[in-house]
């Protein structure tokens, strides 16, 4: 199974703030990677998917990158609405899809 | 597309957990339809999946207990976990891809939360 890490696991940021949560994967996974956002009580939000392409309708703010077993998530300049919990999600192969552990987004 | 889960809040342990998760605004024709769960206060975990025909890929964790089927003149999606236990516990949600895509996410239900306790 792909084990996926990300770091770290709560990141306090201002508004404004450049930020960036890291996602590493325990085995090479190409880019075969997908990014959301999830607020209490919600259900996770689609950010970014093949590990750079940004969701339609997602702010251009939000941007990722990486491929094989490292990859970054960047919010280049965060607005109130962005805190919240992200989660990056594997999906190579055809058996197993597995998430992070997620990052929480807190604001200083 | 809106996504719509239902079922008992409440299960007792060894039983049978049953959701249905209602497709409106769309056809879960030609579509991938995946369960995730996320325990209280934790993560996501990845269930499965089926295809419209039937063609189902299970968490091999799961794969034991679990069975995702799906029923398109009710345009529904359902999922079954037998022999349940407080570590089932968790937020149920339904998910799909409007592209056809059986990887990522982009159309969630709300999730619905059930309870394993006796």
């Amino acid at each position: 199974d792909v084990q996926m890490t990300q770091s770290p696991s709560t990141l306090s940021a201002s508004v404004g703030d450049r930020v960036t949560v890291t996602c590493r994967a325990s085995q090479t996974i190409g880019t075969w990677l997908a990014w959301y956002q999830q607020k209490p009580g919600k259900a996770p939000k689609l950010l970014i998917y093949d590990a750079s392409n940004l969701q339609s309708g997602v702010p251009s703010r939000f941007s990722g990158s990486g491929s094989g077993t490292e990859f970054t998530l960047t919010i280049s300049s965060l607005q109130p609405d962005d805190f919240a919990t992200y989660y990056c999600q594997q999906y190579h192969g055809y058996s197993l899809y597995t998430f992070g552990q997620g990052t929480k987004l807190e604001i200083k | 597309v809106q996504l719509q889960a239902s079922g008992p809040g409440l299960v007792k342990p060894s039983e049978t957990l049953s959701l249905t998760c209602t497709v409106s605004g769309g056809s879960i024709s030609h579509y991938y339809w995946t369960w995730i769960r996320q325990s209280p206060g934790k993560g996501l975990e990845w269930i499965g999946y089926v295809y419209y025909s039937g063609v189902a890929n299970y968490n091999p964790s799961l794969s034991s207990r679990v069975t995702i089927s799906a029923d398109t003149s009710k345009n529904q999606v359902s999922l079954k976990l037998t022999s349940v236990t407080a570590a089932d516990t968790a937020v149920y949600f339904c998910a799909t891809s409007s592209v056809g895509s059986n990887y990522y996410y982009d159309s969630w239900g709300q999730g619905t939360l059930v309870t394993v306790s006796s």
